[in-house]
């Protein structure tokens, strides 16, 4: 059970619009701690996609959009690609346990 | 070009040890805290542990305290992680990655900027 809750799974056919969810509580998200987004390619290492809640590392397309909002935070995939096909997991601090990350359980994005 | 390259993954039985390494390169290591975070098979990330910039503070998760050790050494860019008593359920790919952290008056956050390929570390008998 992760403390980040995410859908297990999106769908969306080229060109549209797809979100995922990430709920958090009052220790994590809810307490003011911002969102960070992670691209999993099949086979391949986590790489950062989104930063403190919106901001895009270098070479992020600008397809890809994260916002916050009270205990939840969304990532936005406009223009849906074939290569976006990939699981994606949300990621913030909580205060109540040690360590500096908490990850979402992970959402499998796939393009129809 | 920040590279970070794990190796030392491996077949181990349960009760064994393993040390994994990474080596890195591309910025100035000695500059930031690093941690090990690892994905079980078919299953979501998991943090395990970190340290500060000059090996004097190390966190852990749960599961693995007083059976796991990170350290570094600064001359050689190298983080590891040895493991001891190893179980099943610590068999998954472990990743090694930089951490970023931040606090203003109205933002903060921690997060992984840079993560290694993986090494997969396997407990069975």
């Amino acid at each position: 059970q992760s403390v980040l809750t995410q859908p297990p799974s999106v769908s969306g056919a080229p060109g549209q619009r797809v979100t995922i969810s990430c709920t958090g509580s009052s220790s994590n998200i809810g307490a003011g701690y911002d969102v960070h987004w992670y691209q999993q390619l099949p086979g391949t290492a986590p790489k950062l996609l989104i930063y403190g809640n919106s901001n895009r590392p270098s070479g992020v397309p600008d397809r890809f959009s994260g916002s916050k909002s009270g205990t939840s935070a969304s990532l936005a995939i406009t223009g849906l690609q074939a290569e976006d096909e990939a699981d994606y997991y949300c990621q913030s601090y909580d205060s109540s346990l040690s360590g500096p990350g908490v990850f979402g359980g992970g959402t499998k994005l796939t393009v129809l | 070009e920040v590279q970070l390259v794990e190796s030392g993954g491996g077949l181990v039985q349960p009760g064994g040890s393993l040390r994994l390494s990474c080596a890195a390169s591309g910025f100035t290591f000695s500059s930031y805290w690093m941690s090990w975070v690892r994905q079980a098979p078919g299953k979501g990330l998991e943090w395990v542990a970190n340290i500060k910039q000059d090996g004097s503070e190390k966190y852990y998760v749960d599961s693995v305290k007083g059976r796991f050790t990170i350290s570094r050494d600064n001359a050689k860019n190298s983080l590891y992680l040895q493991m001891n008593s190893l179980r099943a359920e610590d068999t998954a790919v472990y990743y090694c990655a930089r951490d970023r952290a931040y606090s203003t008056v109205t933002q903060a956050g921690y997060y992984f900027d840079y993560w290694g390929q993986g090494t997969l570390v396997t407990v069975s008998s």
